[in-house]
């Protein structure tokens, strides 16, 4: 199962875009990247998924190089709710074994008035 | 209503006690899953469970066990608790082992139990 690397923690102020890149050298090829957000003392949430390129929602943006070995979320114009802990995941996507997803660490957002 | 639910919210307890954790979701998933965060925030799976197929985590001690009265409930059962069980445990469900084509395989989370061993 690939792991995945990203950064422990990030600062930002309010209205600024915000992207926290995730390092997943060994990803397979039916793998997807999935990320989720907790906030403090609840469960996680999903926010995003993709495979390649980019993919965009009403929460985020997902960019993946062509490679596959990184990819980066983007978060428009931050505010004070987006404090959270965000999780890249690396695993089976559509069709494949939800059981498969491995949580890492997760990144830290701290977003500062 | 809440999708994924979990009972209690709190749990303190002493060592060498036995405790169950309650997990409900009715959202008519097929698979439940049980994370433990340590105080780093790291997420681990412990189990992942479904009509077919209980799998473990193979660094979950065998005093820790999942029961399964029906497809809507996940219990956490642990014997003899241990200081080094104190953390917050989530329960979660998803659409299945296999998804469908049109599934994100999204995981959806309870709220969490915070167990705290004295």
């Amino acid at each position: 199962l690939a792991k995945t690397t990203q950064p422990i923690s990030m600062d930002s102020y309010e209205g600024q875009e915000v992207n926290i890149t995730c390092s997943h050298n060994n990803i397979a090829t039916n793998d997807y990247i999935t990320w989720y957000q907790q906030f403090p003392s609840q469960g996680p949430r999903f926010i995003i998924q993709g495979y390649k390129t980019k993919v965009t929602n009403e929460v985020a943006s997902l960019f993946i190089p062509a490679d596959r070995k990184s990819s980066t979320l983007s978060l428009p114009r931050v505010s004070l709710s987006d404090t959270a802990v965000y999780y890249c995941l690396v695993g089976p996507g559509r069709g494949g074994a939800t059981n498969k997803l491995i949580f890492g660490t997760g990144t830290l957002l701290a977003v500062q008035p | 209503d809440t999708a994924v639910s979990q009972t209690p919210k709190y749990l303190v307890t002493q060592m060498g006690n036995d405790k169950s954790i309650k997990c409900e979701q009715n959202l008519g998933h097929d698979t439940m899953y049980w994370y433990k965060q340590d105080s780093k925030k790291f997420l681990k799976i412990m189990f992942s469970y479904n009509n077919k197929e209980l799998i473990i985590n193979e660094t979950v001690p065998n005093r820790f066990s999942p029961k399964s009265p029906d497809k809507a409930h996940l219990n956490l059962h642990i014997n003899s608790l241990e200081l080094g069980d104190s953390a917050v445990y989530f329960c979660a469900s998803s659409t299945g082992g296999v998804a469908s084509e049109h599934s994100y395989n999204e995981q959806f989370f309870g709220p969490g139990t915070r167990l705290t061993v004295l």
